[in-house]
């Protein structure tokens, strides 16, 4: 699965769009990007997926460039409840590490009044 | 529903006790996962099966043995546990090992295990 990176951690102002990047530069065609985050000492938790085309749902936006290299994960409007660890990860659709999810360190998200 | 759950929520061992980390699962998901999160990382799998009666090895399989005891039911035991083991331990299930919406994998709470 191809590593990512992401910034260790970003501060949002409340109300305010958080957009947190990450970089998969060695992404290959079959490769998803998923984004999760973990709020603290609980399970990570779902909140996107894609595979070349921008994505959104009740949570968030998912903005994949189109050479697939990068994204970034848009909350509209962030609020206390979004400071979490926030983790974008980048898996094969097939093969022997089907259903894997390799997690890095993510990006600490701290969302400030 | 209460999607994945875990028990116990806390332990602490000493050197050499073995147990065992319980998860079900009421979403009638195919495939369920144990990983192992240590102070300041990421996730690691330590294993996962991808159905019922499989098991395979994720990143991290040594000192642990599991069991997929039927659909519901995936347990995680530790034989004779090490320091090296304290770490927090969740579950995870998905419908399938697949792509897209299928393959989203729920995470329980978790398990604090602490070895002396």
């Amino acid at each position: 699965d191809a590593k990512t990176t992401q910034p260790p951690s970003m501060d949002c102002a409340e109300g305010r769009a958080a957009n947190l990047p990450c970089n998969h530069s060695t992404i290959s065609g079959n490769e998803y990007v998923y984004w999760y985050r973990q709020i603290h000492s609980q399970g990570p938790q779902y909140i996107i997926h894609g595979l070349k085309n921008n994505e959104t749902n009740e949570m968030a936006s998912l903005i994949i460039t189109e050479d697939r290299k990068s994204s970034t994960l848009i909350l509209p409007h962030a609020t206390l409840r979004d400071t979490a660890v926030y983790y974008c990860i980048v898996r094969a659709g097939r093969g022997s590490t089907l259903g894997r999810l390799y997690f890095g360190r993510g990006t600490q998200l701290t969302v400030w009044p | 529903n209460a999607g994945v759950t875990q028990t116990p929520k806390f332990q602490v061992l000493k050197t050499g006790q073995s147990m065992t980390l319980q998860c079900a699962q009421d979403m009638n998901h195919n495939s369920m996962y144990w990983y192992r999160q240590d102070p300041g990382m990421g996730l690691r799998l330590i294993y996962y099966s991808a159905s019922e009666g499989t098991t395979d090895k994720g990143e991290v399989p040594n000192g642990y043995n599991v069991s997929r005891l039927n659909k519901r039911e995936f347990s995680l035991r530790l034989e004779s546990a090490a320091p090296s083991q304290t770490s927090v331990y969740f579950c995870a299930s998905s419908r399938n090992p697949g792509t897209g919406t299928t393959d989203t994998q729920y995470f329980g709470p978790g398990t604090r295990l602490t070895v002396l």
